[in-house]
């Protein structure tokens, strides 16, 4: 059982825009920065936003994040074939340091 | 060009304690800021955050894994190294190490390319 919960699957069609959602509370998300990971498969997980809304040097505009209370959220515009992969979450919790969402597989169609 | 690798032992038994290493290049454990952290993964199953240490040996551990783990640095060898005893097969796992900066503010932004440690007897 994750401290943030995201679903567990999405998709889309390719050019679609899709959102993941990630829930938590207001000892994390609510009270501080959110990440974004993306993990394709078989290989390590890589920083895709950080400090809710910032991208990392060389990760496609595409990528955008979003938090507004104790909520975040993940939008993948143009959707592609190399988008499909496992999205996770993660917050510093002020009681738990970091926590992870449970994950989401995004499918592309 | 920052680079993590873990190196340890692919099985061990249960009550067995693990070591891994995390030898890195490309930036210092001694400058302010810079943590490296280990997080695991289950077989197809989500990360978990386990400890972190930073550049001034400020430790953080996952509670309720706490008792089992203890995590140190070796500046001069550009290595951190997690312990974790008592290991069951539940703690079946890719373990990865990751650094950070800014005290975490950039979150996890180079990984290594993790390894699997299998518990079984």
């Amino acid at each position: 059982q994750s401290v943030l919960t995201q679903p567990p699957s999405a998709s889309g069609t390719p050019g679609q825009r899709v959102t993941i959602s990630c829930s938590g509370s207001s000892s994390n998300i609510g009270s501080n920065y959110v990440y974004w990971y993306q993990q394709l498969p078989g290989t390590a997980p890589k920083l895709l936003i950080y400090r809710n809304n910032q991208r990392p040097s060389g990760v496609p505009d595409r990528f955008s994040g979003s938090k507004s209370g104790t909520s975040a959220s993940l939008a993948i515009s143009g959707l592609r074939s190399e988008d499909e992969a496992d999205y996770y979450c993660a917050a510093w919790d002020d009681s738990l340091p970091w926590v992870f969402g449970g994950g989401t597989k995004l499918t592309v169609l | 060009q920052i680079t993590l690798k873990e190196s340890g032992p692919t099985l061990v038994k249960p009550t067995q304690t693990l070591t891994l290493t995390c030898t890195f290049s490309g930036f210092s454990l001694s400058t302010s800021g810079v943590g490296v952290g280990w997080i695991r993964q289950p077989p197809g199953k989500a990360l978990e955050w386990l400890a972190l240490i930073y550049w001034n040996d400020d430790k953080r551990y996952s509670p309720s894994l706490k008792s089992r783990l203890t995590i140190t640095k070796d500046t001069s060898k550009n290595q951190v190294v997690l312990t974790m005893t008592n290991m069951d097969p539940v703690d079946t796992a890719t373990y990865y190490c990751a650094h950070t900066t800014d005290y975490g503010d950039y979150g996890f932004d180079y990984w290594g390319q993790g390894t699997l440690v299998t518990v079984s007897s």
